[in-house]
Formats: C-alpha cells, structure tokens, sequence
C-alpha cells in the first residue's frame, strides 16, 4: 500500500471549513484514498473513499487532484464534535476479493476545533 | 441497535496472566480484524479472520492468539509471552467485498 503523509496537526474554527490535505505521490492506479477518524479513546470512523473522482456525503466531501499524488477532505461546517485524529489511507479496493482488508494507520493529523 | 461491541472497555491484569478480550458483531460480517493502538500512534494488525474456523496472522502476531468459532466473535488471548501487551485493543468487522471496516469501542489493557 502507498505511503501518505499528513501534517500533524491543524486548527479549525468551529461553523467554518476544515481542509485536510494528504500526499500519496506513489500511489497506484488500483489504489484508493481512504479517511477515517478517530476521537479520543474511541474505535475509528469511516469517513469517505474515492478512486479519482471527487466524492461526497454526509459526512465530508473528497478532492482527489487530477494525477491522484495528493487529496483533500473538507468537513464543510467543522463542530467541536468533530476534533479528531484524521488518518488518510491508501490501499487497493476489496472488490475482486483479494485484499483481506488490511487498513494501514500512520499517525494522521489532529484536527482540533475551538470555538 | 447492529454494531460491534467489546468488553470490557477497561481491564487491568497482572503481569504473566492470560487475557482474553471479547469482539462481537451483529452485523452479519464475513472478516474481523484485531489492532493495537499505542500511545500516539496508528493500528497495528495483530490477527485477522476472513470466515469461520480460519484466521490469519497481520504484522504483530508474536504474544497473541485468536479464534473463530462462530460468525458473529472473534476474540483475542493476550498470552504471558507478549512482551508489552499494555495498549488500547481495537476489533474491526467487514462485509466481504465491501470496502468498510467498522470498529468497536476498544479496550484498554494495562497490565500491571
């Protein structure tokens, strides 16, 4: 699976918009951008995936950049609830069966939202 | 409610005891996963299991030992033999084919 990186950490002021970039400059064609969350002392939260299209919803949307090295996911209108750890992950789809679904973490970026 | 749930959420033991921690899910998922979190870190995948009757070894195995005896559990031995087995232990599920895992809680192991 590719390598990401994610800054460390980011503030965000809480009715505005988070943006969370990610870089995955050796990504692969089959490879898709993952996001989940973790808030503290909690199990993770999926977020949202895409293959090269921009994606959408409910939750957060997804801008995966044309040659597919790097991504953003924007949390439209941030809440305090939403101060987190934001892990990107790349790894190839299940769909034909063959990944037995492995995630892999880094240490994502810690989102923290203040009022 | 459908969903994963582990228990206890806090546990303590005593260094050299077994202990085993508890998954279950009633999503009707065909793969669980077990992860250790440390202190500031990412996951690591300790065991996985695809079906019944069959699982699988991740990337820290060493100290660990699971089961799947039925759909719906799969839990985790922390045995005498796993040198740091103080963390935060995260059980996963995923509907074969599809591409989410859903967590549970966790468990915080501290052995003393």
């Amino acid at each position: 699976d590719a390598k990401t990186t994610q800054p460390p950490s980011m503030d965000c002021a809480e009715g505005r918009a988070a943006n969370l970039p990610c870089n995955h400059s050796t990504i692969s064609g089959n490879e898709y951008v993952y996001w989940y969350r973790q808030i503290h002392s909690q199990g993770p939260q999926y977020i949202i995936h895409g293959l090269k299209n921009n994606e959408t919803n409910e939750m957060a949307s997804l801008i995966i950049t044309e040659d597919r090295k790097s991504s953003t996911l924007i949390l439209p209108h941030a809440t305090l609830r939403d101060t987190a750890v934001y892990y990107c992950i790349v790894r190839v789809a299940d769909a034909g069966g063959t990944s037995y679904g492995k995630l892999t973490f880094g240490q994502g970026t810690i989102l923290t939202v203040h009022p | 409610d459908g969903g994963i749930t582990q228990s206890p959420k806090y546990l303590f033991r005593k260094e050299g005891q077994n202990v085993t921690l508890s998954c279950e899910q009633n999503l009707n998922h065909d793969a669980m996963y077990w992860y250790r979190q440390d202190p500031g870190q990412g996951l690591r995948l300790i065991y996985y299991s695809q079906i019944v009757n069959d699982f699988q070894k991740g990337d820290i195995a060493e100290g660990y030992s699971v089961s799947r005896e039925k759909k719906e559990s799969f839990p985790l031995t922390v045995t005498s033999a796993q040198k740091n087995p103080t963390a935060f232990y995260l059980c996963a599920s995923r509907l074969q084919g599809a591409d989410t895992q859903y967590f549970g809680p966790g468990t915080r192991l501290t052995v003393l």
